[in-house]
């Protein structure tokens, strides 16, 4: 069946680095676009970035672009979401999500919890 | 990258339909046939229940159905049911970005 799980969550000061990674299963990586969406708590759902299905096009929000790459390792079957000059305004929740069409995610990871304080 | 909007809560009774709009611009909902809905139950990683406007994913309920008109798209569920109670959000594709709408609790 197919699943992601997300890891490389934490509690990191404002100002430092984080990775986060998406291992996919169940499927066939290399057809599918990745996509990063996050929720902060008690907030709503938040597109973060998103890359093409063969990593020709990238794409992110206007809040993370600039300190936010993804990428993607085919022969890993993995994802990644590189996030730097980290603010507390970027604590949430990160989920990765595979796309069927152009903003659709059918299958999403548990997601992982991204703490941004000093 | 404007949120699109959408009501805050929209309430029904179970057997009742609902609807639940979905407002963006000429750049998004209104350009592009990609809006895509969202369930959300709390603690939980989102669901898809309708993609490319109309589009039902497998696994989910004839029940669900989605229409555009404009810049406005909507989710109806034709009769509700104590299941159905959750967060629903939309989402467009923009060309450049992907953007989730504000929301809409539906409590049963």
């Amino acid at each position: 069946q197919v699943q992601l799980v997300e890891a490389g969550g934490g509690v990191v000061q404002p100002g430092r680095s984080l990775t986060l990674s998406c291992v996919a299963s169940g499927f066939t990586f290399n057809r599918h676009g990745i996509n990063w969406v996050r929720q902060a708590p008690g907030k709503g759902l938040e597109w973060v970035a998103g890359i093409w299905y063969d990593g020709s096009r990238t794409i992110y929000a206007d809040s993370v672009q600039g300190r936010f790459t993804i990428s993607r390792d085919d022969s890993k079957n993995t994802a990644y979401l590189q996030m730097n000059s980290l603010r507390a305004d970027d604590t949430a929740v990160y989920y990765c999500a595979r796309d069927i069409s152009y903003g659709a995610f059918d299958h999403w990871g548990q997601g992982t919890t991204v703490t941004v304080s000093s | 990258q404007s949120a699109l909007t959408q009501p805050h809560s929209v309430s029904g009774s179970p057997g009742q339909p609902v609807t639940i709009s979905c407002t963006g611009t000429s750049s998004d909902v209104g350009y592009y046939n990609y809006v895509s809905w969202y369930q959300v139950h709390p603690g939980k990683a989102p669901k898809l229940m309708i993609y490319d406007v109309n589009k039902r994913p497998s696994g989910v309920p004839d029940r669900f159905s989605g229409s555009k008109s404009g810049n406005t798209a909507s989710l109806t569920i034709s009769g509700l049911q104590a299941e159905d109670e959750a967060d629903y959000y939309c989402s467009s594709f923009a060309g450049s970005y992907i953007v989730f709408g504000t929301g809409t609790t539906v409590p049963v």
